[in-house]
């Protein structure tokens, strides 16, 4: 089975500060994602890797940042957190095998800004 | 342009009653991936369903059943006596050769299934 794991379910910070989620997949997928979900806007990526210290921008890039060292690793960084970065946000991971594989989710982060 | 509509915002049913899922898809390309996805309260999304735009033939799995039909652009998804254990909203999305090689993805559709 497929486990993507994020490090946090819930988590509550300050306007300001840097916030770090975490994302890891135990089964070698090259390909890794990170979404955020807000209602009536539905999933937007928001930076992708294809393989380690790859990343590029998704459709809404701007205020976050993405690190990717070690290949069952990606992390999201909100380098200075705002309320309007209130939001759930998805991992995901898939194999590199061709674009059309699936992809496969962690729990999500919710995350509160205040 | 590539999009996927699921114009149902809110379904109620009362357990055991059937219900549909629409799931209606624009793309320009001839090769294509269809996905359902289920987020139950809990906030995971769990993958359902892979279809390929080649292969039109329909799909049972337990009390779930898909029905893809490529002349009206439709994956529609059937639940069959459902249980209020299929409480959750459930995602279409599409992925192909434009668009970046991006899932795009429906709006959700959230089923309430009482007892």
């Amino acid at each position: 089975d497929v486990k993507v794991t994020q490090s946090s379910r819930y988590l509550v910070k300050r306007t300001g500060e840097k916030v770090f989620l975490e994302c890891v997949q135990d089964m070698d997928h090259e390909n890794m994602f990170w979404y955020r979900q807000d209602p009536g806007l539905g999933l937007r990526l928001i930076y992708f890797s294809y393989d380690v210290k790859m990343k590029e921008k998704g459709d809404i890039p701007e205020g976050y940042s993405v690190s990717r060292e070690k290949k069952e690793r990606f992390s999201l960084i909100l380098e200075s957190a705002s309320t309007n970065q209130t939001s759930m946000y998805l991992c995901a991971s898939r194999h590199s095998g061709g674009y059309t594989d699936t992809q496969y989710f962690g729990p999500g982060t919710r995350l509160t800004v205040l | 342009a590539q999009k996927v509509t699921q114009a149902q915002t809110e379904i109620s049913v009362v357990e055991k009653e059937d219900v549909t899922l629409d799931c209606v898809y624009e793309t320009r390309d001839t090769t294509y991936y269809l996905f359902w996805y289920k987020q139950p309260p809990s906030g995971e999304l769990v993958f359902l369903i892979r279809r390929n735009s080649f292969d039109e033939q329909n799909e049972i799995s337990g009390r779930y059943s898909w029905n893809f039909q490529k002349s009206t652009s439709s994956f529609n998804f059937t639940i069959t006596a459902s249980q209020v254990v299929d409480s959750a909203v459930y995602f279409c999305a599409l992925i192909n050769a434009g668009n970046n090689r991006k899932l795009i993805w429906g709006l959700g559709t959230s089923l309430a299934v009482n007892p």
